[in-house]
């Protein structure tokens, strides 16, 4: 099982801003990275570090983190950007050395 | 252009090895750590194990599932990172990507893997 926790699914109307998160004790320590992936495509880094985008990445994508949480934020989300959205992290538990979220399918309607 | 691209891919009996390669260019391969992730049919992706660079004795990690049988090499003469999976089980069947990783600081520690392959898929069946 998953060290970091994702919600399942998430869905945002069109235009609208939709918060991702990601929960894990690790957290505390490491900034979580995020990855987009759509279907039958390689995942793709759209967050790193503190708030970093990678260059091509839109500045409507934004990351936070405070305590155990990390969170992606899509600021007036589009269509294109219906995807899975995975967090990674360094783990702490010592169980696994680097560890990802379960995914969130995000839907916009 | 900054490129990787894996191959190696196949179906493999449980039980059997096989071996992927990953083929690096556009960029210093020998200054980077690199990954391999692996994401099965329909589920999430799993972090498969990390090799460090010289600079760091190339030292070399894995995810509990695959440590022991999985091992991580690379040879920077060739720009080329390797996978050779051993004693394989039907729940290695997965995409396997190779991915380059990118350190930094900034309160708190981070890695990230900035550019993936296409992965290449393996297939453990009888």
């Amino acid at each position: 099982s998953s060290e970091l926790t994702q919600d399942p699914a998430v869905s945002v109307a069109l235009g609208q801003t939709v918060r991702i998160t990601c929960q894990g004790d690790s957290l505390r320590s490491y900034y979580a990275s995020w990855y987009q992936q759509k279907p039958g495509q390689a995942p793709v880094l759209v967050i790193y570090g503190k708030n970093n985008r990678p260059s091509g990445i839109p500045d409507r994508f934004s990351g936070s983190s405070s305590g155990n949480t990390a969170s992606l934020t899509i600021t007036g989300a589009q269509a294109e950007d219906e995807a899975d959205y995975y967090c990674n992290s360094r783990d702490s538990s010592g169980n696994h050395p680097e560890v990802f979220g379960g995914g969130t399918k995000l839907t916009v309607l | 252009e900054v490129q990787l691209v894996e191959s190696g891919g196949g179906l493999v009996q449980p039980g059997g090895s096989l071996r992927l390669s990953c083929a690096a260019s556009g960029f210093t391969f020998s200054d980077h750590y690199m990954d391999w992730v692996r994401q099965a049919p329909g589920k999430g992706l799993e972090w498969v194990g990390r090799t460090r660079n010289k600079a760091n004795s190339y030292t070399t990690e894995y995810a509990a599932s695959v440590k022991g049988r999985f091992t991580i090499s690379r040879d920077d003469s060739k720009n080329s990172l390797y996978l050779q999976m051993n004693s394989l089980k039907t729940e290695d069947t997965a995409v396997y990507y190779c991915a380059r990783g990118m350190r930094g600081w900034s309160r708190y520690y981070y890695y990230y893997m900035d550019v993936w392959g296409k992965g290449t898929t393996v297939t453990v069946s009888s």
